[in-house]
């Protein structure tokens, strides 16, 4: 069965500053895919960032990247110099071939609030 | 992005009654739609998993005679609660996907909607 742990419940950071966001996943494919996602308070799922599980570099895409640790089986989000409009919470997910890459299982998620 | 719109975005019912909440792919071919579920404070939690032209395929626990799937045509699906109940009430969001069978498809999500069953 495939399982996303996202152990922090909720984060502070300071406007400006780096925060990482912890992701560890358990899956038996050897094929997936994971995801980060950003949910304000108005509740739509924006999509962020997307990792594979064969890349060889890690995912950037501007202020987001993603820190790809295969074999520690992580997918830590790291966002760079962080703005108010940050707050929100943010889900890491995950699709392997075992569901035939339909299923997007969930992490818990974790709120993050970002202090001026 | 591709853009995913879901109506109504905030229903108000009595018990009993039935609610329908449409899903569109507005501007690309949805071959497969998501629908979830997410109470306050907690992760979404995948319902079913429909295909267009095919029955919906629904998760463990979730009652198909509840929750009424449709995947009419390549850009629209429907949840229809059925008989609401007030533990009901949740937020329910829908996702679709333009498929190539490859992981790193991305799904675009509904902006959601907010049932509340009185």
């Amino acid at each position: 069965a495939q399982k996303i742990t996202q152990t922090q419940p909720g984060m502070f950071v300071q406007e400006k500053e780096a925060v990482t966001l912890d992701c560890t996943y358990d899956t038996s494919d050897p094929s997936y895919g994971l995801f980060w996602y950003k949910q304000p308070s108005s509740g739509e799922m924006i999509f962020l960032i997307y990792q594979g599980s064969y890349d060889q570099q890690n995912a950037t895409e501007g202020r987001y990247s993603l820190n790809f640790q295969k074999a520690r089986k992580s997918a830590n989000l790291v966002i760079s110099a962080s703005q108010l409009g940050d707050s929100a919470m943010y889900f890491c997910a995950m699709r392997g071939i075992s569901g035939g890459y339909n299923k997007l299982i969930f992490g818990a998620g974790t709120r993050l609030a970002v202090h001026p | 992005g591709a853009v995913v719109s879901q109506h109504p975005s905030r229903v108000i019912c009595k018990s009993g009654t039935s609610v329908k909440i449409e899903c569109r792919s507005l501007d690309f071919q949805a071959t497969t739609m998501f629908w979830y579920r997410q109470f306050p404070k907690q992760s979404l939690m995948l319902m079913a998993t429909s295909n267009e032209g095919s029955k919906a395929t629904y998760e463990q626990g979730v009652e198909k005679d509840k929750f009424l799937i449709n995947h009419a045509s390549l850009t629209l699906s429907t949840l229809t609660v059925t008989s609401a109940h007030p533990e009901d009430s949740s937020f329910y969001i829908c996702s679709a996907r333009e498929s190539s069978g490859g992981p790193s498809d991305t799904q675009y999500f509904g902006p959601g909607t907010r049932l509340t069953v009185l």
